[in-house]
C-alpha cells in the first residue's frame, strides 16, 4: 500500500518568508510525528499528534513553528519568518498508535528546506 | 530523561567484513528497541526491533539482541555488502508509556568493494 508521502521534496526560500510543509500519513494511522534532521545530526522531535487528542508540542524550537492536522489525516508544518538555522530535512512519520506495535514508525522521504 | 548513545562514525569496511555498531540506552521501564536505516536521499525505514529483554531482532542478515543487564542493543552483520552503505539509527520507544521515541545520532556505514 501507499507509504507516508511528503511535499515538496525540496524547498528553497528566502530568509524571513513563511513556508508550509505537508505530510500525508499512511491511511488508518492515528499517530503522526514531525522531526527535524540537520546535517550530521540525529533526529530532533518536533511535534506529535495522536487521534483527536491535543498535540504534544514539546519539541517545537520556537513560536515560529506550528503544525496542524486536519481530519486526523494530513498534517502541515508551518515555519514563519524562516531563519538560516531552519535549514534542514523535515521528516514526517506515522504509526498505528493503538497497540504496542504502534511504537514502530513509518517515515516519509522528507522535505529538504534551504533558507538563503 | 531517556537517551540513546551510538558509536561515532563513519564506519568504513570492505565488502564481506563483519559489522558491529554499538548502541546503549538509558530509559525508565521496559522500552522497545529499534534499528532504523536511512539510505541516501530517503527517509528512515525500520530494519529490526525487539520488544523485551533477551529478544533478538533480525532482518536482511542484520541482528541485534536486547540486553537489559548492559542496556545495549548492538547491531551486527556477518558479511556486509556495498548496498548496506547507509546511516543506521538506534532508537527506543515506550519508555514510561511514552509514544515519543528517542533516537541516537546515527552511524554512517561505508562499505567498499
Amino acid at each position: 500500500g501507499a507509504g507516508v508521502s511528503q511535499s515538496p521534496s525540496n524547498k528553497v526560500t528566502e530568509k524571513g518568508k513563511d513556508v508550509e510543509l505537508r505530510c500525508d500519513p499512511i491511511s488508518g494511522h492515528t499517530a503522526l510525528y514531525w522531526y527535524r534532521q540537520s546535517l550530521g545530526q540525529g533526529l530532533e522531535f518536533l511535534i506529535y499528534f495522536q487521534g483527536n487528542s491535543a498535540p504534544d508540542k514539546s519539541g517545537l524550537p520556537s513560536d515560529r513553528f506550528s503544525a496542524e492536522r486536519t481530519g486526523g489525516s494530513v498534517s502541515t508544518l508551518t515555519i514563519q519568518r524562516t531563519q538560516q538555522e531552519d535549514s534542514a530535512v523535515y521528516l514526517c512519520a506515522s504509526s498505528t498508535g493503538v497497540t504496542s506495535a504502534s511504537y514502530e514508525q513509518y517515515f516519509g522521504p522528507g522535505t529538504r528546506l534551504t533558507v538563503t | 530523561g531517556d537517551s540513546v548513545t551510538q558509536m561515532e562514525g563513519p564506519v568504513t569496511l570492505s565488502e564481506e567484513a563483519f559489522l558491529t555498531i554499538n548502541c546503549t540506552y538509558t530509559a525508565t521501564g521496559y522500552p522497545s528497541l529499534f534499528w532504523y536505516v536511512q539510505y541516501p536521499g530517503e527517509g528512515l525505514q525500520l530494519l529490526l526491533k525487539a520488544t523485551k529483554a533477551d529478544d533478538k531482532g533480525s532482518n536482511k542478515g542484520f541482528e541485534a539482541t536486547y540486553r537489559k543487564e548492559t542496556t545495549s542493543f548492538h547491531l551486527e552483520k556477518g558479511s556486509v555488502q556495498v548496498s548496506d552503505s547507509a546511516v543506521y539509527f538506534c532508537a527506543l520507544s515506550g519508555s514510561g508509556g511514552s509514544y515519543i521515541p528517542t533516537f541516537g545520532r546515527g552511524t554512517s556505514l561505508i562499505v567498499h568493494p
